[in-house]
């Protein structure tokens, strides 16, 4: 099972909008509505931003949106602010023998 | 609060073994399912393993199947790895993790600090 794929990169400029997509199969993010997104700030552990593809934990701003679309989850940062500079990861459970699969990665950066 | 605080962790050879504990606090433990990922220097987070809050079901990810074996003692609020045959690929930082909710493949809400395994000669 192969990780999802994320762009390696996504900047904007502090109350700028951003989308992160995170593009399966449907095996994974289309076949289920198991897609989860994380927040990693260096030498920390990862937070959950987005559950079950577009909740929120209790906590997390509202700026913070997730939805999917087929094959491909998005997340979405609104009003960008400095302290969301972090790497972000996609999840989602999938049928393959490995049960979940995280993606690639993206590390947004604030300009 | 939640709290899980992972333990065991360090420098093993090739080949050698290795067990992590996670000591959970701060929810019912024996109520939710428990899970491993993990995150190898530098790299992106890995799934390795869940079990049920009865340990009635429990799934391993491809690259650790037959070699990690996860484990719970709910008496005592604990999660457990046992990782044999370990190989530098193995090397990484072990989280142990709660999902938000009792839904077994639901989001990871609560996450440990992590302990660092590392396999080198």
């Amino acid at each position: 099972q192969s990780a999802l794929t994320q762009p390696a990169s996504v900047s904007g400029s502090p109350g700028q909008s951003i989308t992160i997509s995170c593009t399966g199969t449907s095996s994974d993010v289309g076949g289920y509505n198991y897609v989860s997104w994380y927040q990693q700030h260096p030498g920390k552990a990862p937070k959950l931003m987005i559950y079950e593809v577009s909740n929120r934990p209790s906590g997390v701003p509202d700026r913070f949106s997730g939805s999917k679309s087929g094959n491909t989850a998005s997340l979405t940062i609104s009003g960008l602010q400095a302290e969301d500079e972090a790497d972000y990861y996609c999840s989602s459970y999938t049928s393959s023998s490995t049960l979940e699969v995280f993606g690639t990665g993206t590390k947004v950066t604030v300009l | 609060e939640v709290q899980l605080v992972e333990s065991g962790g360090g420098l093993v050879k090739p080949g050698g073994s290795l067990r992590l504990s996670c000591a959970a606090s701060g929810f019912t433990f024996s109520s939710y399912s428990m899970n491993w990922v993990r995150q190898a220097p530098g790299k992106g987070l890995e799934w390795v393993s869940s079990i049920s809050s009865s340990s009635s079901y429990i799934y391993y990810a491809d690259s650790v199947k037959g070699r990690f074996t996860i484990s719970r003692d709910n008496a005592k609020n604990s999660l457990y790895l046992q990782m044999n045959s370990l190989r530098a690929e193995d090397t990484a930082v072990y989280y142990c993790a709660r999902r938000i909710n009792y839904d077994f493949w639901s989001g990871i809400g609560y996450w440990g600090q992590g302990t660092l395994v590392t396999v080198s000669s």
